[in-house]
This record gives structure tokens, C-alpha cells and sequence, in this order.
């Protein structure tokens, strides 16, 4: 079955931009959450959808926004990119909502802000 | 909220067994994964434990300590396909946590 499918892969924008990025979980799956990585601090929590429902929320400014459609598919939004946006930005699938049968991430969304 | 703790890095050879610890804190703990990731690629699931004791898959295997808020990975007859950073991650209520990774290296 196809797993987790993020667009784009790549993204180049500019200060000041705003930016959306999409997933699309597994089939069945109604879970989304999101995750920044960078090399120095490693995969941060963004937040978690289930059921089209904001469950958590990490501690990210308010630029950072996401929704979850009735299909679970998912979509990210940064507005005002700051030069610090730059990571990758995975989104991860699980069937449930306590993740008790694992966490599938997608291949993630590359942001460089300029 | 939650700590997690792993070594920075680890180099091992090839064939050899490899432990790579993780120590927590959390409130409200629901279960811990460890996650491989290869450089550019996305993390792949290897392994959940929610109750005390040992998980074994193939070469890989996990324990788990709830009291002592522990968790070890063991990676068997390595392979230089096992270089790679390995990623510990917590569950609470509300989120999951990761480690900052433990970036483990296999020499030939």
C-alpha cells in the first residue's frame, strides 16, 4: 500500500513568505502529526491532528498553523518565514490516536528560506 | 514535559553487537519507539515497548524499564547498512518526544 506522501519535497522561499505543505497519510490512517528537524535541534514536535481535530499543539509561534481535512489528509502552513524556518518538515501517520501502532513518516518536505 | 537522553555517537564494527541507551522523564508515560534514520531519508519505525521487558525483531531487539525510565536498543551481527542515526521517542498524553539521536557508525 502506498505510504505517506508529502509535497513538495523542496521548497526555496524568501523572508517574509508565507509557505504550505501537504501530507497524505496512509490509507485508514487518521492520525497526522508534524515535526521539524534541524541539526541542532533535532526533531521537534509541531502538532497532531486526528479526526480533523488540532489534538496537541508543541511549543512553535503562532505563524505555524495546520489543518486536517475529512480525507486526513493533512497541510502545513508558516507564514512570515524567518531565516530559522529552514529544516525538514516531516509528517508522520498512525492509525490511532495514541500511536500505539507506530508512527509512519514521509520522506519529508525540504524548506530553505532566503 | 519530558527529557530524553541518548549518546551523541557510537562507532562499532561490523558483526559486532551495539547498545544504545536512552533514559527519560516523563508524566503520563504511554509508550516508547525507537525510530532509524538514514541520513536524507525519514525515520522507519523499528521498534514499541509500553510494558516493562523485552521486544525482539531479528537482529534488533528493545528493553524497556518504566521505574528506572530506560530504554536500550540492541542491534546484532552488524552491518554497514546499520550506519545510521537511531532515534528514541517517548509518548505522554499529549505528544511524542524524540531524542536528539544517537548517530551510530559500523567499521568494516
Amino acid at each position: 500500500k502506498a505510504g505517506v506522501t508529502q509535497t513538495p519535497r523542496y521548497l526555496i522561499k524568501t523572508r517574509g513568505q508565507q509557505v504550505t505543505l501537504s501530507c497524505s497519510p496512509i490509507s485508514g490512517h487518521r492520525s497526522v502529526s508534524w515535526y521539524q528537524q534541524t541539526p541542532g535541534q533535532g526533531l521537534q514536535f509541531l502538532f497532531e491532528y486526528f479526526s480533523e481535530t488540532q489534538r496537541n499543539k508543541g511549543n512553535f509561534p503562532g505563524r505555524f498553523s495546520g489543518r486536517q481535512f475529512s480525507n486526513s489528509r493533512s497541510e502545513m502552513n508558516v507564514s512570515t518565514l524567518e531565516l530559522g524556518d529552514s529544516a525538514l518538515y516531516l509528517c508522520a501517520s498512525s492509525l490511532g490516536d495514541t500511536g500505539d501502532y507506530g508512527y509512519t513518516f514521509g520522506s519529508g518536505t525540504r524548506l530553505t528560506v532566503v | 514535559g519530558q527529557n530524553i537522553d541518548q549518546p551523541t555517537e557510537m562507532t562499532a564494527t561490523e558483526g559486532a553487537i551495539v547498545q544504545i541507551n536512552c533514559t527519560y522523564q516523563t508524566s503520563g508515560f504511554n509508550g516508547l519507539f525507537w525510530y532509524q534514520q538514514h541520513a536524507g531519508e525519514a525515520p522507519t519505525f523499528l521498534s514499541y515497548n509500553v510494558l516493562d521487558g523485552l521486544e525482539e525483531k531479528g537482529r534488533f531487539s528493545s528493553f524497556l524499564s518504566r521505574s528506572k525510565g530506560y530504554s536500550y536498543l540492541l542491534l546484532k551481527e552488524l552491518q554497514m547498512k546499520d550506519s545510521a542515526s537511531y532515534l528514541c521517542a517517548v509518548r505522554d498524553w499529549r505528544q511524542l518526544t524524540f531524542g536528539s539521536g544517537t548517530q551510530l557508525t559500523v567499521l568494516p
